[in-house]
């Protein structure tokens, strides 16, 4: 079993700023991780896959990046629509498996 | 596009079955492709994998729950299907559907999910 560290749980910010996001694995896991936006009473959605590729549709503020154990989601310019809970997921062992989650809130 | 969408009921006794279904549209769920999974979250909670199933039946659970979960597929109608016995109020989440590709990879699309609360 992979343990995966997502930190900050909560991370407080204001519209326009650059976020970043940290997702740490117990092992590595080569480029085998998803980020994923959640807002409340919705699905996940994903964002980035291969740790680094942008989904199609999904704005270029986003980005990731890292491979083996080490993983970042960055959002370059807050927008009010990016207030959400973000996950990552990684699916390079069985059973794949989720970060517990970053709440990012407006400041 | 492809859309999938869950249906079951909302309220399960503790020690029953929870008995959901997915149903796929705008694409096939007989695509050589894709895999079709579960993954629930429990409320104010994280994310955790249930099992996936083929097209043609072949099925991969979680170990932390295998012994309780069957998931089936029914290609003529579009649709794959979860089952989880004996439960608990600790299996009160929402259950979404999705699909992969290959054994293990993200999951694009999700279903809107479904809330099951286990209580008496």
């Amino acid at each position: 079993v992979i343990w995966m560290t997502q930190s900050p749980s909560l991370l407080s910010a204001s519209t326009g700023d650059r976020v970043t996001i940290s997702c740490r694995m117990s092992q590595g896991i080569s480029s085998y991780l998803a980020w994923y936006q959640q807002k409340p009473g919705k699905a996940p959605e994903l964002l980035i896959y291969a740790a680094s590729t942008l989904q199609s549709g999904v704005p270029s503020r986003f980005s990731g990046s890292g491979s083996g154990t080490d993983f970042t989601l960055t959002i370059s310019c807050l927008q009010s629509e990016d207030f959400a809970t973000y996950y990552c997921q990684q699916y390079y062992s069985f059973p794949p498996s989720f970060g517990g989650g970053t709440k990012v809130e407006i400041k | 596009q492809l859309q999938l969408q869950e249906s079951g009921p909302g309220l399960v006794k503790p020690s029953e079955t929870l008995s959901l279904t997915c149903t796929v549209s705008g694409g096939s769920i007989s695509s050589s492709s894709y895999y079709w999974g579960w993954i629930r979250q429990p409320p104010g909670k994280g994310l955790e994998w249930i099992g996936s199933i083929y097209y043609s039946g072949s099925t991969y659970y979680n170990p932390s729950l295998k012994s309780r979960v069957t998931i089936s597929v029914d290609t003529s109608k579009n649709q794959f299907s979860l089952k989880l016995s004996s439960v608990t109020a600790a299996d009160t989440a929402v259950y979404y559907c999705a699909r992969h590709c290959g054994g293990y990879s993200q999951f694009d699309p999700w279903g809107q999910g479904t809330l099951v609360t286990v209580s008496s």
